[in-house]
């Protein structure tokens, strides 16, 4: 079935360094994929998504993009805040139309 | 405009206790969804409803029941908790079941002791 495989965190950055969490999928067809964000005691939000391949999803500076040939979503910022600390959620759509989530990445920034 | 609403927000029940989860969504969406969150796991899906009317199961419906009351609400029942069921529950919502961007609550903390 499908799958997703993001990096375990958690990272710690300095703010201003680049960010990359990596994600890759397994699946059949080509499935949207998504970033969400998790803040400290809230629910998830949607981050960005992608809904086929080469496209780029973009959002408070974040930017993921589709790579079929190497089932590859992963997530990228130039300059991250401490803001930016949260924990982060690969997903996919799954065949059946559910989401499938990632473990999570958690992300701590450092001022 | 509340989005996606979920009482309690934190509950401590003894093994065997049962409860009840409530969720609305004022988004007028079609689908709402039950997750559990517990550390290392991500998030699993319990059971969800595509629209009013009616519900299916989800990767870990065990020991679990819901009840899609109305367009808006949508409620998970543990009829008698166990130890096991400790764990962050969210609840989403979408416009439609097909992979559309989910909406979430912001989660209700249990604990079975």
């Amino acid at each position: 079935g499908n799958s997703v495989t993001q990096m375990e965190g958690p990272v710690t950055l300095s703010e201003e360094a680049f960010l990359t969490i990596n994600c890759t999928y397994t699946a059949t067809g080509y499935p949207s994929l998504f970033w969400y964000v998790q803040y400290p005691g809230e629910g998830l939000q949607l981050l960005l998504k992608a809904t086929k391949a080469d496209d780029k999803g973009s959002n408070k500076g974040f930017e993921a993009t589709y790579r079929k040939e190497t089932t590859s979503f992963h997530l990228e910022k130039g300059s991250v805040q401490v803001s930016d600390s949260a924990v982060y959620f690969c997903a996919l759509e799954n065949r059946d139309d559910k989401i499938i989530f990632g473990k999570g990445t958690r992300l701590h920034i450092l001022p | 405009n509340a989005g996606v609403t979920q009482t309690p927000k934190f509950q401590v029940l003894k093994t065997g206790q049962s409860m009840t989860l409530q969720c609305a969504q004022d988004m007028n969406h079609n689908s709402m969804y039950w997750y559990r969150q517990d550390p290392g796991m991500g998030l699993r899906l319990i059971y969800y409803s595509a629209s009013e009317g009616t519900t299916d199961k989800g990767e870990v419906p065990n020991g679990y029941n819901v009840s899609r009351l109305n367009k808006r609400e949508f409620s998970l029942r543990l009829e008698s908790a166990a130890p096991s069921q400790t764990s962050v529950y969210f609840c989403a919502s979408s416009e439609a079941p097909n992979g559309d961007t989910q909406y979430f609550g912001p989660g209700t903390r249990l604990t079975v002791l």
